[in-house]
């Protein structure tokens, strides 16, 4: 399997733009996660799905930000409008729970700047 | 709720070096503990893992140990290299029946030549 993939992997926008992330998950993984990484905070858990669900979104900072999983090969974190506090490092992971096995598996990132 | 403590970075030691990196928690149940490593411009990859008190994660030469009576999962490396220089993560998950990762602040490690 290739990974989880997330595209793009570097988005410059200018403020008040919508901004669309997307993501792969690995086949077969019924969790999926979106996370924001910046120095400041860390990284955080911003929303979470399961077979396709969203289950918990209490981390989504703001209304301006939303996601979507149509289904379970594909999931979108839209921003809108876009902010320049929204720059930052986006992850997304996917897992797959069984015995033993419940690690997350990371993309490589999308890196935003919104100015 | 769930948390992850990890001590401030960053580490900076010398090539052939001892690293430990600490790591503390607080969870619910039995939980599964988990070393991440973060390369520059690279997502986090899993680099050990433990599901059970007294298991050693092992990978690349870094080893964890699951200490549940201190409820403590250390990164060590008998000899860092240089190419090790990276943010490492711990996190746990399966905390109380919940299979959300919760992860620590990460800590920087830079290896000198």
């Amino acid at each position: 399997d290739a990974g989880v993939i997330q595209s793009p992997r570097h988005e410059v926008t200018e403020m008040g733009q919508e901004v669309t992330l997307r993501c792969k998950p690995i086949s077969g993984h019924d969790y999926l996660f979106w996370y924001r990484q910046t120095m400041m905070r860390g990284l955080e858990l911003l929303i979470y799905f399961n077979n396709n669900v969203p289950i918990d979104d209490s981390g989504m900072p703001e209304d301006r930000f939303s996601a979507k999983m149509p289904n379970a090969s594909f999931s979108t974190l839209k921003i809108q409008p876009s902010e320049p506090r929204d720059s930052a490092v986006y992850f997304c992971a996917s897992s797959k729970v069984g015995t033993g096995n419940t690690e997350a598996f990371f993309g490589q990132g999308t890196r935003l700047t919104v100015v | 709720g769930n948390s992850v403590t990890q001590m401030e970075g960053p580490v900076t030691l010398s090539e052939e070096a001892f690293l430990t990196i600490n790591c503390t928690y607080t969870a619910t149940g039995y939980p599964s503990l988990f070393w991440y490593v973060q390369y520059p411009g690279e997502g986090l990859q899993l680099l050990l893992k433990a599901t059970k008190a007294d298991d050693k994660g092992s990978n690349k030469g870094f080893e964890a140990t699951y200490r549940k009576e201190t409820t403590s999962f250390h990164l060590e490396k008998g000899s860092v290299q240089v190419s090790d220089s990276a943010v490492y993560f711990c996190a746990l998950t399966r905390s109380g029946g919940s299979y959300i990762p919760t992860f620590g602040r990460g800590t920087s490690l830079i290896v000198h030549p």
